[in-house]
């Protein structure tokens, strides 16, 4: 059973800090990682991508890859209310198109 | 370009009862998804087409859940009879290549 851990928070930062959510995955073959972002109601949307170890940023957010360790992270900076939402690290597996989901790290920024 | 459209977007049936969602992928999207969201929970795999074709059934309670693709476009996901855990958001998702695009969700609530 392929597995991907979240904390599930809640995660707590002011408004204009740096939020740091983390994810770790079972499948050691896994080359493909995915950070969803999901509104509280709404159905989970792709924010970032990542393949390859290292760091991919994208406005302000970076998605951090270290496959040695299994993990991955999401840095999200001046974080906005806005942002207050739960995000789920995904993990395609080895030579498959299956999505593994973790259960999510809700983020509160706070004004 | 039109996104994933589901439908119905809520349904409250009684246990023992049963229901049928309905899925259109995104035009040209071979790959197409169904995941049970649990309240509090990250999205769950219950099946994965490659055009018309099963890839991963894996996770279906095939006692009481069925899903179907006809002419590898639309999709149908059926549960008969439902049972109280059953009460969800049903999750429908269509990729080009590992990357998903999700629909709006079908809620279902089992009385």
């Amino acid at each position: 059973q392929k597995e991907v851990e979240q904390n599930s928070g809640p995660l707590s930062v002011p408004e204009g800090a740096i939020a740091s959510l983390n994810c770790t995955y079972s499948d050691r073959g896994s080359q493909s990682f995915f950070w969803y972002r999901q509104y509280s109601g709404k159905s989970p949307e792709l924010i970032m991508s990542i393949y390859s170890n290292g760091d991919k940023e994208d406005g302000r957010f970076t998605a951090q890859l270290n496959k040695a360790s299994q993990y991955v992270s999401l840095l999200i900076r001046d974080s906005q209310p806005s942002d207050s939402a739960t995000y789920l690290c995904a993990v395609l597996g080895a030579g498959s198109y299956q999505l593994t989901f973790g259960k999510g790290t809700k983020l509160s920024v706070i004004p | 370009e039109a996104g994933v459209a589901q439908s119905p977007r809520y349904k409250i049936i009684e246990k023992r009862q049963s229901v049928a969602f309905w899925c259109n992928p995104i035009s040209g999207h071979a790959t197409l998804y169904w995941y049970q969201q649990i309240l509090g929970q990250g999205p769950k795999l219950l099946i994965q087409f490659q055009n018309n074709g099963v890839v991963d059934d894996s996770q279906l309670p095939k006692d009481r859940f069925s899903a179907e693709r006809l002419k590898g476009v639309d999709s149908t996901l059926k549960i008969q009879p439902a049972k109280l855990e059953d009460s969800a958001v049903y999750l429908c998702a269509s990729s080009p290549t590992g990357e998903l695009f999700f629909g709006e969700g079908s809620r279902l609530t089992v009385l």
